[in-house]
């Protein structure tokens, strides 16, 4: 079975400097899919970024980056230019496709500090 | 915009009770998902399903069943409603097709208690 794991329950930042979130994944797969999810103190979860394994190129969306090692399962995601508005919790998810569930990790409180 | 609703924020049930949570998607999705939170455990799929009558357990289904009738609307069923059942639940919607894996959009949340 795939699992996902976070090792960061928490993580603060200043607003303005950038901050790493951190996973890793196991899977025997060689297609597959990663995700990052975002779930504010409001409680909708919305999608922050994704990244096809089958891609080597780092997936990007505006001021949310990620780092995909496939070969050592890491999927971290890089968020610059904190705002106060990226105050969540922040998930990372695999996925094998289709019409598969996600597969979640634990999750990472991001705290931004004025 | 995508929405998911669900057909209540908050529910207070006693034990042993027969629960009924609802979820509803507007943009014709094929596949819709139940998932469960907890505080330090993430999200845990119960179940999922990718067309009407059709459904997949997930990875806790235990004490859970669900009901798909019509392709907008997805139930989750605690025949007998037991603590540690209290928790948050998510229902989620993604469009059909295998590659790529298409992005779920999640409802606001049922927060159930169990007392």
């Amino acid at each position: 079975a795939q699992t996902v794991t976070q090792s960061q329950p928490e993580m603060s930042v200043q607003e303005a400097e950038t901050v790493t979130l951190s996973c890793t994944y196991d899977t025997s797969e060689s297609d597959y899919y990663l995700f990052w999810y975002k779930q504010p103190p409001s409680r909708q979860m919305i999608l922050v970024i994704r990244q096809e394994a089958y891609k080597q190129q780092n997936a990007t969306e505006n001021r949310f980056s990620v780092n995909f090692q496939k070969a050592a399962k890491s999927f971290s995601l890089k968020i610059s230019d904190s705002q106060l508005g990226d105050a969540a919790m922040y998930f990372c998810a695999y996925c094998g496709g289709g019409a598969d569930g996600l597969t979640f990790g634990k999750g990472t409180h991001l705290i931004i500090q004025p | 915009d995508v929405k998911v609703t669900q057909s209540s924020r908050y529910l207070v049930k006693r034990t042993g009770e027969k629960v009924f949570l609802e979820c509803v998607q507007d943009m014709d999705h094929e596949n819709m998902f139940w998932y469960r939170q907890d505080p330090g455990l993430g999200l845990r799929l119960i179940y999922f399903s990718y067309d009407v009558k059709m459904k997949e357990k997930g990875d806790i289904p235990e004490g859970y069943s669900v009901s798909r009738e019509k392709k907008e609307r997805f139930s989750l069923i605690l025949e007998s409603a037991s603590t540690n059942q209290t928790s948050m639940y998510l229902c989620a919607s993604s469009l059909q097709g295998f590659l790529p894996a298409n992005e779920q959009f999640f409802g606001p949340g049922t927060r159930l208690t169990v007392l």
